[in-house]
């Protein structure tokens, strides 16, 4: 119950296009879902993040969508450009109200790339 | 700033031998976790560290130890390394600010067990 399932496992889109990544997850405890963005050779850092009590964020070309009902969520990457390569993890916690940190569950990932 | 550094960047162990991954950060954050990541796993929490002074076994600890030097530095020890362990080693920082807390992650240590 603590798993978030992340779809495709690899995907390659053309320069301009939209990509998009899906993941899934069962606890309905969950209350933030983060996704990091990590070049090859670096660690991953957080690109964008969503609370349940919205559908959708958006922040330049990156817009996360969330539907609550289906327990699922995805990264859409408009006008995907190649520096936009890289793997992607969604992720998702429980914000904790009492200890100083949130645990968070991470999905698989997805490597991107974006060819010219 | 630095933020997250972790050392050495890769190494190559034999079964058996014992190491210890270095990581270190200067955010002044009170949180520090280590976590490993393996193809199509994601990343999975090794240890994590609240506060100075004080670990706890996240995922997947078997096999692993951790110190807390200090408020800077959290260290990951391999008393006897075995082929399994072989992974990619990441270290990660956060500080909660009434928000959701992000998780400020190190380059990485690529380890090999052969």
């Amino acid at each position: 119950q603590q798993q978030v399932k992340q779809s495709p496992q690899s995907l390659i889109v053309q320069k301009g296009g939209i990509s998009i990544i899906n993941c899934a997850y069962e606890n309905t405890a969950f209350d933030y879902f983060p996704w990091y963005q990590q070049f090859p050779g670096k660690g991953p850092a957080l690109l964008i993040a969503i609370r349940p009590d919205v559908s959708e964020k958006k922040e330049g070309r990156f817009t996360i969508s969330f539907n609550k009902s289906a327990k699922q969520f995805s990264l859409h990457i408009m006008d995907s450009q190649p520096g936009d390569s890289a793997t992607y993890f969604c992720a998702a916690s429980i914000l904790s109200r009492t200890a100083s940190y949130d645990k968070v569950i991470f999905g698989p990932g997805t490597s991107l790339s974006v060819i010219p | 700033n630095a933020g997250v550094t972790q050392t050495p960047k890769f190494q190559v162990l034999k079964t058996g031998q014992s190491m210890t991954l270095q990581c270190a950060q200067d955010m002044n954050h009170n949180s520090m976790y280590w976590y490993r990541q393996d193809p199509g796993m994601g990343l999975r929490l090794i240890y994590y560290s609240a506060s100075e002074g004080t670990t706890d076994k996240g995922e997947v600890p078997n096999g692993y130890n951790v110190s807390r030097l200090n408020k800077r530095e959290f260290s990951l020890r391999l008393e006897s390394a075995a082929p399994s362990q072989t992974s990619v080693y990441f270290c990660a920082s956060s500080e909660r600010t009434g928000g959701p807390d992000t998780q400020y992650f190190g380059p990485g240590t690529r380890l090999t067990v052969l």
